[in-house]
């Protein structure tokens, strides 16, 4: 079957560099996303990685390695209004259809 | 950035009754859009996968005649809970993307609906 785990929850201060992982077992692979959701809202999306490395977008950097079927999500200069959801997502069919399966979700709580 | 527009945010309905909810993408088009189901503080579980001019295609184990899918137009579907019952009592989040554009989805802000 198809599955993503991530840890269910991260603490850390402000100021702090946390990481997040994500390992996936998919049928297929075409590409990781990273979605944060902020309690009674909507996922906006924050990174995408089709191939292996580092993409960095500001304070967020994302990381894939195919070959082992892990990537995480690393963000820098912690602040409270980090403090949300976040969930890795893979794309297991073709660039068309961009039908997405979300992992557990990371809880991360930022404290002052 | 695409906005899409989920409504209502939240309802609260008797048990047996059914309930719509509609999205649209409102500055493009969206041949493609989802649904998804959201329990609190879980991960957002695909529904189903909603296409403009044809039937939707329903995630294992989702009933296809509980839950009505209709995309009518290129910039608005509807999820309709028929004879809703408190077991479905839920967030529900539609999405939608800009094929061919770039890998993002655009998220809904979601309705939370409570069956009574």
């Amino acid at each position: 079957g198809q599955s993503l785990e991530q840890p269910s929850e991260v603490t850390a201060v402000e100021g702090a560099i946390v990481q997040m992982n994500c390992t996936y077992q998919t049928s297929g692979f075409y590409g990781l996303s990273w979605y944060q959701q902020h309690d009674g809202g909507a996922p906006t999306f924050l990174s995408y990685n089709a191939l292996d490395g580092l993409e960095e977008t500001g304070r967020f950097s994302s990381f894939l390695s195919r070959s082992d079927s892990y990537g995480y999500l690393l963000l820098q200069e912690l602040q409270m209004k980090d403090s949300a959801s976040y969930f890795c997502a893979v794309r297991d069919t073709p660039v068309g259809t961009d039908k997405l399966i979300f992992g557990t979700g990371t809880r991360l709580q930022v404290f002052p | 950035g695409a906005v899409v527009s989920q409504h209502p945010s939240r309802v609260i309905c008797k048990s047996g009754t059914s309930v719509k909810i509609e999205c649209r993408s409102l500055d493009f088009q969206a041949t493609t859009m989802f649904w998804y189901r959201q329990f609190p503080k879980k991960s957002l579980m695909l529904m189903a996968t909603s296409n403009e001019g044809s039937k939707a295609t329903y995630e294992q184990g989702v009933e296809k005649d509980k839950f009505l899918i209709n995309h009518a137009s290129l910039t608005l579907s509807t999820l309709t809970v028929t004879s809703a019952h408190p077991e479905d009592s839920s967030f529900y989040i539609c999405s939608a993307s800009r094929a061919g554009v770039d890998e993002k989805l655009f998220f809904g802000s979601g309705t939370q609906l409570s069956v009574l």
